[in-house]
């Protein structure tokens, strides 16, 4: 099976503009999770997706938003961009909203200028 | 906010050695996982240990978990220059069901030929 791809892997945006990520999960996987790694916070979660539902959210602020279509894939979407939102995004898949078990794509590097 | 708290933060050691990392968590969990991280890029999950076990092998991997002291330790023995990564815990929100893992401070392992 392939492996959970993200797009774009680099992006570079300037400050108040927006950008949008994708994530395609592993085939048969119906849950995403997304998370956002700098080297000062580390990783936090951002939110996951299951059957195209919003289940969980982490603290960060409304300019973060994401969504998940009826293939499982999903895309996460920053309006507003601030220098402090540079960062490498991870997204996760797994089978079912109770594994444990996550698999994840390579990221996006974001660097807002 | 991060759950996590790994020590020590970074360890050198030389090929064929015994490399130990230790992981300490704030509140109650259902399964504590161990995930490794190549220079930025994404995350691969090790091994997964549940709450009322106390130990689990994988290769050349050894997790134990302690509930009462809210801690785990990873041990990779005979260690490669391939295991150089950073390593990370993560615990799951007990009780809720969700796939939100919070992930620890990570350890930086070098291994030297």
């Amino acid at each position: 099976k392939a492996g959970v791809t993200q797009t774009p892997r680099y992006l570079i945006k300037t400050r108040g503009q927006q950008v949008t990520l994708s994530c395609s999960p592993i085939s048969g996987h119906r849950s995403v999770s997304w998370y956002q790694q700098t080297p000062g916070q580390g990783l936090q979660f951002l939110f996951e997706y299951f059957s195209e539902t919003q289940r969980n959210k982490g603290n960060f602020p409304g300019r973060f938003s994401g969504r998940q279509f009826s293939n499982s894939r999903s895309e996460m979407n920053v309006s507003t961009l601030e220098l402090g939102d540079s960062a490498l995004y991870l997204c996760a898949s797994s089978l079912e909203l109770a594994s444990r078990e996550q698999y994840f794509g390579p990221g996006t590097r974001l660097t807002v200028t | 906010s991060q759950q996590g708290e790994e020590d020590p933060q970074a360890l050198s050691i030389q090929e064929g050695e015994n490399a130990t990392m230790n992981c300490s968590y704030k509140t109650s969990i259902n399964n504590l996982q161990w995930y490794r991280q190549n220079s930025g890029r994404g995350l691969v999950h090790l091994i997964l240990i549940r709450s009322n076990e106390r130990e689990k092998h994988s290769g050349r991997l050894r997790v134990t978990l302690d509930t009462s002291k809210k801690s785990s330790s990873l041990l990779i023995t005979a260690s490669r220059a391939a295991d150089t990564a950073s390593y990370f815990c993560a615990t799951d929100d007990r009780g809720t069901g969700f796939q939100k893992l919070v992930f620890g401070t990570g350890t930086r392992l070098l291994v030297s030929p």
